[in-house]
């Protein structure tokens, strides 16, 4: 079953915008990460955030965690159309040792 | 530098067939996994190996089999193919469990498998 739910399923914006998808989860976390999946590939890892923090930055990504509201978000600033990729959150539970992975966001930028 | 290699990339099954998806990653790593990837659906883990001689089931382990012989490399093998394992494959590893969960696994490029 899944335990990341991301938000919205697609996303399609121009050049320059930022892009901002949502990550819900339903259980307690040790970290959330969020990978890039471009069409026909396997997932990239791109930035883990641990339960502790907040909000995290690497390059033109920005993740933020609510561990209240059990939602993180991924701001990828200034987009280009090499952004063209399916985003999936997944989340870390270390009381049982399992990672789940959400279904994914589709965000298209068009040139 | 291959990472995490999959072969096939493309394979058409008819029901009741048998085949090995192959996995192989030159990282040294102990830990390695297979996930199905289906239409609006996570990626769900299937079986997990934490090094060699090593197996244990996953969320959706039936009608898969693994052997961990090597580090190197992790087979999964479908018995007997039913029309619901056509999916997406992903083979991910990392050095251990542990520190995949902490730091991200490395993805193979996926298996397109059809079972017709």
């Amino acid at each position: 079953s899944q335990q990341g739910e991301e938000d919205p399923q697609a996303l399609s914006i121009q050049e320059g915008e930022n892009a901002t998808m949502n990550c819900s989860y339903k259980t307690s976390i040790n970290n959330l990460q969020w990978y890039r999946q471009n069409s026909g590939r396997g997932l990239v890892h791109l930035i883990l955030i641990r339960s502790n923090e907040r909000e995290k930055h690497s390059g033109r990504l920005r993740v933020t965690l609510d561990t209240s509201k059990k939602s993180s978000s991924l701001l990828i600033t200034a987009s280009r159309a090499a952004d063209t990729a399916s985003y999936f959150c997944a989340t870390f539970s270390g009381n049982n040792n399992d990672m789940r992975f959400g279904a994914g966001t589709r965000l298209t930028v068009k040139p | 530098n291959a990472g995490v290699t999959q072969t096939p990339k493309f394979q058409v099954l008819k029901t009741g067939q048998s085949m090995t998806l192959q996995c192989a990653q030159d990282m040294n790593h102990e830990y390695m996994s297979w996930y199905r990837q289906d239409p609006g659906m996570g990626l769900r883990l299937i079986h997990y190996s934490v090094g060699a001689g090593i197996t244990d089931q996953g969320e959706v382990p039936n009608g898969y089999n693994v052997s961990r012989s090597t580090t190197e490399d992790f087979p999964l093998r479908l018995l007997s193919a039913a029309p619901s394992q056509t999916s997406v494959y992903f083979c991910a590893s990392s050095y251990s469990r542990t520190r995949g969960a902490n730091y991200g696994y490395t993805f193979g490029s996926g298996t397109r498998l059809t079972v017709v």
